[in-house]
């Protein structure tokens, strides 16, 4: 089976650097991949891991440890506008399973 | 293109009755996949498809079905509304099965009474 766990709120204040952790069990692996989710809504894709290590896109980065099961997404120099919610999920044979999401709080 | 689009984007209905929620892209993306939301619940998979049809379950199937007739389009039955199944539903598409990027639209909010 597969099940992921992540924080389920995480307040940070503006211009500061947030990590969002995701531990997962999975009995078979092929990636795990972060979505960005303003309230009303529908997810939006942010990067994806296949391989260990970090994977940066301008101020969001991912990282993957497959030995640990363990990954996190980390904003930098954070804005307003990256209140939202985040969820990890991963993906095995044809599913893809999301996580319950971490609540990111955002102090000016 | 218009991407992911979903009707309708509200419905209520009273237990019992049955409806169809529709999901299109134009994209031909071959993999699709229909999720609800429930607060604090995060996004459970009901059904997708891997291509015209071809549907499986996802992890939360029971009281919905799929088809999957065109590449295009991939509606969401409920059998015999319930208000167990009130909740936000989320249809998404990806180039293929093995692509890891999914296109959601944005939602029909569907509430049971």
């Amino acid at each position: 089976g597969q099940s992921l766990e992540q924080p389920s709120e995480v307040t940070a204040v503006e211009g500061a650097i947030v990590q969002i952790n995701c531990t997962y069990q999975t009995s078979g692996f092929y990636g795990l991949s972060w979505y960005q989710q303003h309230d009303g809504g529908a997810p939006t894709f942010l990067s994806y891991n296949a391989l260990d290590g970090l994977e940066e896109t301008g101020r969001f980065s991912s990282f993957l440890s497959r030995s640990d099961s363990y990954g996190y997404l980390l904003l930098q120099e954070l804005q307003m506008k990256d209140s939202a919610s985040y969820f990890c999920a991963v993906k095995r044979d044809d599913k893809i399973i999301f996580g319950k999401g971490t609540r990111l709080h955002i102090l000016p | 293109n218009a991407g992911v689009t979903q009707t309708p984007k509200f419905q209520v209905l009273k237990t019992g009755q049955s409806m169809t929620l529709q999901c299109a892209q134009d994209m031909n993306h071959e993999y699709m996949s229909w999720y609800r939301q429930d607060p604090g619940m995060g996004l459970r998979l009901i059904h997708y498809s891997v291509g015209a049809g071809i549907t499986d379950q996802g992890e939360v199937p029971n009281g919905y079905n799929v088809s999957r007739s065109t590449t295009e389009d991939f509606p969401l039955r409920l059998l015999s509304a319930a208000p167990s199944q009130t909740s936000v539903y989320f249809c998404a598409s990806s180039y293929s099965p093995t692509a890891y990027e999914q296109y959601f639209g944005p939602g029909t909010r569907l509430t049971v009474t």
